[in-house]
């Protein structure tokens, strides 16, 4: 069965202040790693799909790497707005479709 | 905004009674999924469904919870007889599909389900 496993569950940075969150998984065949970002109340907000090992995506202050067994999403410089759950999640090989397994989310907060 | 649209965003219920929740995905997309997000867990997938087919609902409780994407209209996830574990955020996705390849996931806002 598809594990993943997001550690630290809950991250305080303050603003500039840089680090990384990490996902670690297993999976009999990887078809994509998805980073999300929830805020409270809201829906997950799409990040980055990363496919295979070595792959690096950014998007502003966020960056977000794979090796074979996880990846990781590297804040540089936070600001208070980057505050929100960030979640991983694994599509397998096998099989069709979006049926992801997510892990439980690093609550990270930027304070001033 | 062409985004997945979800309704009700709140809805209430008392134990017995039946939850609708109606999801209608982003424009293009014909790929439809139901998560469902209790307090304190993860994301879960429960079903996945495509125009009047489910294709796989190896998530879905094996009662009282159905799904439909009717050819016509949003997709509907219905709960019968709701009891208080089934209180949770439940969120609709959708996806391309381009020559076989599936795209990302996108999400709705979301329904939260309280059972009194």
């Amino acid at each position: 069965e598809d594990q993943v496993t997001q550690s630290p569950e809950a991250l305080r940075l303050q603003e500039g202040e840089s680090s990384s969150l990490n996902c670690s998984y297993t999976v009999s065949g990887l078809r994509g790693l998805f980073w999300y970002r929830q805020d409270p109340g809201k829906g997950p907000e799409f990040l980055f799909t990363l496919y295979s090992a070595g792959e690096e995506k950014e998007k502003e202050r966020l960056k977000a790497t794979l090796t074979k067994k996880e990846s990781f999403l590297h804040i540089t410089a936070p600001k208070p707005e980057d505050s929100a759950t960030y979640l991983c999640a694994v599509r397998e090989l096998t099989g069709g479709g979006n049926k992801l397994t997510f892990g439980t989310g690093t609550q990270l907060k930027v304070e001033l | 905004n062409a985004g997945v649209m979800q309704n009700p965003r709140h809805l209430v219920r008392r134990r017995g009674q039946e939850a609708r929740l109606r999801c209608s995905p982003m424009k293009g997309h014909s790929h439809v999924y139901w998560y469902r997000q209790l307090p304190e867990e993860g994301l879960k997938f429960m079903v996945y469904l495509q125009k009047e087919n489910i294709i796989d609902e190896s998530g879905m409780p094996k009662e009282r919870f159905s799904a439909e994407f009717p050819k016509e209209g949003p997709s509907i996830l219905r709960i019968q007889q709701v009891v208080r574990g089934d209180s949770a955020a439940y969120f609709c996705a959708s996806s391309p599909r381009v020559r076989g390849i599936d795209g990302e996931l996108f999400f709705g806002e979301g329904s939260r389900l309280t059972v009194l």
